[in-house]
């Protein structure tokens, strides 16, 4: 199947401080790009979705200032959290897509674990 | 309301047995999708099977069948022969056709197969 990786894979920064994480699909180009967040025990919840190019769609109750999401090509998407506080602690997941419709399949990253101390 | 319905926060199985974890789901849109992922220790979700609203037989990829009852709106993921390496967590999620692409999921089953 198709690859997507995350980067950082964990990352453990000071509360006030931003933290970038990069999604980048490997293998294809995809069309649009999704954005999870997954507290412990518990399911993903989606936080935007984005197109490259274009400014991201946020989930009610998503901090758009907060959670800064820019697609800047067909491969790489980037989730910043800005002035992050232990609440924002977290698995950060991204997906990716190149195909639209009910079928096109959805390739996950393998996460990254925030921790705001 | 809950769009996906999984009401088995755990599940346990004997290695060699089959399982059925049960998902059910709520829409209006006659055109969807029902998926199931595997998210193991490590975090990273694992495609397993998709089943089409429109699909006329359940599918099948290996050892994971889908038991797919329209009418009760039921999607129910067997998995067969269970092995050690089958624990983990399994979500259910459904994608719309109204609903953007976007894919929204179940609170998920935690699987623990023992030898």
């Amino acid at each position: 199947g198709a690859v997507v990786s995350q980067h950082p894979s964990w990352v453990i920064c000071k509360s006030g401080t931003s933290v970038k994480i990069e999604c980048r699909s490997l293998d294809f180009q995809a069309t649009t790009m999704f954005w999870y967040r997954q507290f412990p025990k518990q399911s993903l919840m989606l936080m935007a979705t984005s197109n490259e190019g274009s400014k991201a769609t946020y989930e009610q109750g998503v901090e758009k200032d907060k959670f800064l999401i820019n697609h800047a090509s067909l491969t790489l998407s980037t989730l910043t959290v800005t002035s992050a506080h232990p609440e924002d602690s977290s698995f950060y997941i991204c997906s990716a897509r190149w195909s639209e419709g009910i079928r096109g399949e959805q390739y996950f990253g393998p996460g990254t674990r925030l921790t705001v101390t | 309301a809950q769009k996906i319905t999984q009401t088995q926060p755990g599940m346990f199985v004997q290695e060699k047995e089959a399982v059925t974890l049960d998902c059910t789901y709520d829409t209006s849109d006659p055109s969807y999708g029902l998926f199931w992922y595997k998210q193991p220790s490590s975090g990273e979700m694992i495609f397993l099977i998709y089943q089409g609203s429109y699909d006329q037989q359940n599918a099948t990829e290996g050892r994971y069948s889908l038991n797919f009852q329209k009418a009760r709106k039921s999607a129910n993921l067997v998995i067969s022969a269970s092995q050690l390496g089958d624990s983990a967590m399994y979500f259910c999620a459904m994608r719309e056709r109204s609903g953007y692409s976007t894919l929204t999921f179940g609170k998920g089953t935690m699987l623990l197969v023992s030898p």
